[in-house]
């Protein structure tokens, strides 16, 4: 069975560019998730959609961020424009939904790492 | 904003000796999990353990819950190099898994 997909997994920008990460969850997990790894640090959720709904998305900066998830399977998150700060390793992951019969264990993606010049 | 804090922030220790991370955090959980990461790869699970578990095993691993103090270990016996890796904690609530992860303990097994 096919794991998280994401691309890209390396992406250079320079600031105030527009960049968008793509996401593709194992097939039937309901719940899909964002994170933002800044180097040395642990992962800092984004973003988490039940099928196609956002069901938090109080950490997402949405000034410059947005996400997407139609059709409740794959997911979009961009960023635009590109600031400095965002330079971070983008990771996505899906999970069984928390009240279904699943384990609650997380499947990541391999991340995108993103440099903005 | 990062709920979960690992102890040590990085550990080094020899092929055949037992590794102890620790975990404290702040709010009331559902649910703890622990995730290994390798140098560039994605997280991978290791176990979850539930507010109402005191304690589970999953092969050479050990971990423990301790909801009054708010903190978990986790203990991975005979450690091999392959474990070295950085490993973070990751709390859950009614409302999700993996909500708040820690910092990290980077763990350094040589042979």
């Amino acid at each position: 069975e096919a794991g998280v997909v994401q691309s890209p997994r390396y992406k250079i920008i320079e600031k105030k560019q527009p960049v968008a990460f793509w996401c593709n969850p194992i097939s039937g997990h309901n719940t899909l998730y964002w994170y933002r790894q800044n180097l040395g640090q642990g992962p800092e959720l984004l973003i988490r959609y039940e099928n196609e709904e956002a069901v938090d998305d109080s950490q997402l900066p949405k000034d410059r961020f947005s996400a997407e998830r139609l059709k409740g399977v794959d997911s979009t998150l961009k960023i635009q424009p590109a600031e400095l700060g965002d330079s971070a390793v983008y990771l996505c992951a899906s999970s069984d939904s928390l009240w279904g019969s699943g384990t609650g264990e997380l499947f990541f993606g391999e991340g995108s790492r993103l440099t903005v010049l | 904003s990062q709920q979960g804090e690992e102890d040590p922030q990085a550990l080094s220790i020899q092929e055949g000796e037992n590794a102890t991370m620790n975990c404290s955090y702040k709010t009331s959980i559902n649910n703890l999990q622990w995730y290994r990461q390798n140098s560039g790869r994605g997280l991978v699970h290791l176990i979850l353990i539930r507010s109402n578990e005191r304690e589970k095993h999953s092969g050479r691993l050990r971990v423990t819950l301790d909801t009054s103090k708010k903190s978990s270990s986790l203990l991975i016996t005979a450690s091999r190099a392959a474990d070295t890796a950085s490993y973070f904690c990751a709390t859950g609530s009614n409302s999700g898994y993996a909500l708040n992860f820690g910092k990290g303990t980077s763990l350094l097994v040589t042979p």
